[in-house]
């Protein structure tokens, strides 16, 4: 019964690094999306994928990259990682779209 | 510009009494609207949705109410539990055109229900 998994939960990263969020579903879901939260905001979506071998941008992807090779996995990678990503980033799938997307847990990052 | 609104930031209920949580919307393409909950360091769950043909869908003590003409949506909860204390997030989408299925997010509702 895991739904949608990210890892990691924490991390910290130093200005100019860069790192890769995991995302994984087991729902058989053809849409995934990620989404970030700032603080007192809602969340925003960064990219989003139709389908294994299609992505597309979303309203905020500056400074990300995804990929999605399977249908299971959505990694999404930071690149020259910003202060203004610090953010909590949200993983989720639909079985299409239009219709109720699931989360996951959500993954921490703070840029120093 | 932010297309979702949730204009009241917190909302504070006695427990057993009504919470009533509002969202106003400016895209008229929007025709497909939900709610969100979502407790700290977790992420969001699905609550309860309505499509733009309905004004009203229930599910137990979660009622949406939707007002097409005044681009406003509400989540009512009766009776209000401790439990139900968490985060809000009012989300549409529009089913045709280049935003098809994209969800647009409202700031949330933080709601504290004290017993």
């Amino acid at each position: 019964n895991a739904g949608v998994t990210q890892t990691p939960k924490f991390r910290i990263l130093k200005i100019g690094q860069s790192m890769t969020l995991q995302c994984a579903q087991d729902m058989n879901h053809n849409y995934m999306y990620w989404y970030r939260q700032d603080p007192g905001m809602g969340l925003k979506l960064i990219y989003y994928s139709v389908g294994a071998g299609i992505t597309d941008k979303g309203e905020v992807p500056n400074g990300y990259n995804v990929s999605r090779s399977t249908t299971e996995d959505f990694p999404l990678r930071l690149e020259l990682a910003a202060p203004s990503q610090t953010s909590v980033y949200f993983c989720a799938s639909s079985y299409s779209m239009g219709n109720t997307i699931y989360f996951g847990e959500g993954s921490w990052l703070t840029v120093v | 510009d932010q297309q979702v609104k949730q204009n009241s930031p917190s909302l504070s209920v006695q427990e057993g009494r009504i919470s009533i949580l509002n969202c106003d919307y400016t895209n008229s393409m929007f025709d497909y609207f939900l709610w969100y909950k979502k407790y700290p360091a977790e992420g969001p769950t699905f609550l309860i949705s309505i499509s733009s043909i309905k004004d009203k869908n229930e599910d137990g003590r979660f009622t949406v109410f939707l007002n097409k003409s005044a681009k406003h949506l509400s989540l009512h909860i009766v009776p209000s539990q401790p439990g139900d204390s968490a985060v809000y997030f009012c989300a549409a989408s529009a089913r045709g055109g280049t935003s098809y299925g994209k969800l647009t997010f409202g700031q949330g509702t933080i709601l504290t229900v004290h017993p």
